[in-house]
């Protein structure tokens, strides 16, 4: 599976957009992008994920560029409840061996 | 409701014991992980299985072992040799689709 690269912190205003970003450059044609997100001292929760077209759901909305390197995880109004560690990671397609790798992320403050 | 539940929360270890820490799934899957997680770092594998009856060292497994006997349960062993266990550990299992569930962890200290 690809490598990713994330800004190890972020921080964001109460009500108005997080934009994270994802550098994946090593992506392969049949690799999907991933996103998770791990309040303190819980497990991880999926948010999206994402092939080539962009994705949006009632949590997110995920936008990848024309090439595939990069991405970037949108949570449109952002609450104090959206602090979190966000990870992205990248895998194979469905029926291969998977073993996700989840690196530092990116450590996201929303404050008031 | 279905899910992956892991017990307990907390867990304290003597010097030179082992601990079990369980993790259970109701949502049918095959594959589950068991992942360690120190202060401030990601996640790391320790063991994963993806079918009843066969399991595979994970990046970590030194001073670890595991069990899957049943397709629910997949129970992690902290052995006396883990000479630095204090950790928050992760289970996570995964279906036929891509995206992994996790549990609430186990936090494993030492007395």
């Amino acid at each position: 599976d690809a490598k990713t690269t994330q800004p190890p912190s972020m921080d964001c205003a109460e009500g108005r957009a997080a934009n994270l970003p994802c550098n994946h450059s090593t992506i392969s044609g049949n690799e999907y992008v991933y996103w998770y997100r791990q309040i303190h001292s819980q497990g991880p929760q999926y948010i999206i994920h994402g092939l080539k077209n962009n994705e949006t759901n009632e949590m997110a909305s995920l936008i990848i560029t024309e090439d595939r390197k990069s991405s970037t995880l949108i949570l449109p109004h952002a609450t104090l409840r959206d602090t979190a560690v966000y990870y992205c990671i990248v895998r194979g397609p469905s029926g291969g061996s998977y073993i996700p790798t989840f690196g530092r992320g990116t450590s996201l403050i929303v404050h008031p | 409701d279905g899910g992956i539940t892991q017990s307990p929360k907390y867990l304290f270890r003597k010097e030179g014991q082992n601990v079990t820490l369980s993790c259970e799934q109701n949502l049918n899957h095959d594959a589950m992980y068991w992942y360690r997680q120190d202060p401030g770092q990601g996640l790391r594998l320790i063991y994963y299985s993806q079918i009843v009856n066969d399991f595979q060292k994970g990046d970590i497994a030194e001073g670890y072992s595991v069990s899957r006997e049943k397709k629910e349960s997949f129970p992690l062993t902290v052995t006396s040799a883990q000479k630095n266990p204090t950790a928050f550990y992760l289970c996570a299992s995964r279906g036929a689709g891509e995206t992994q569930y996790f549990g609430p962890g186990t936090r494993l200290l030492v007395l």
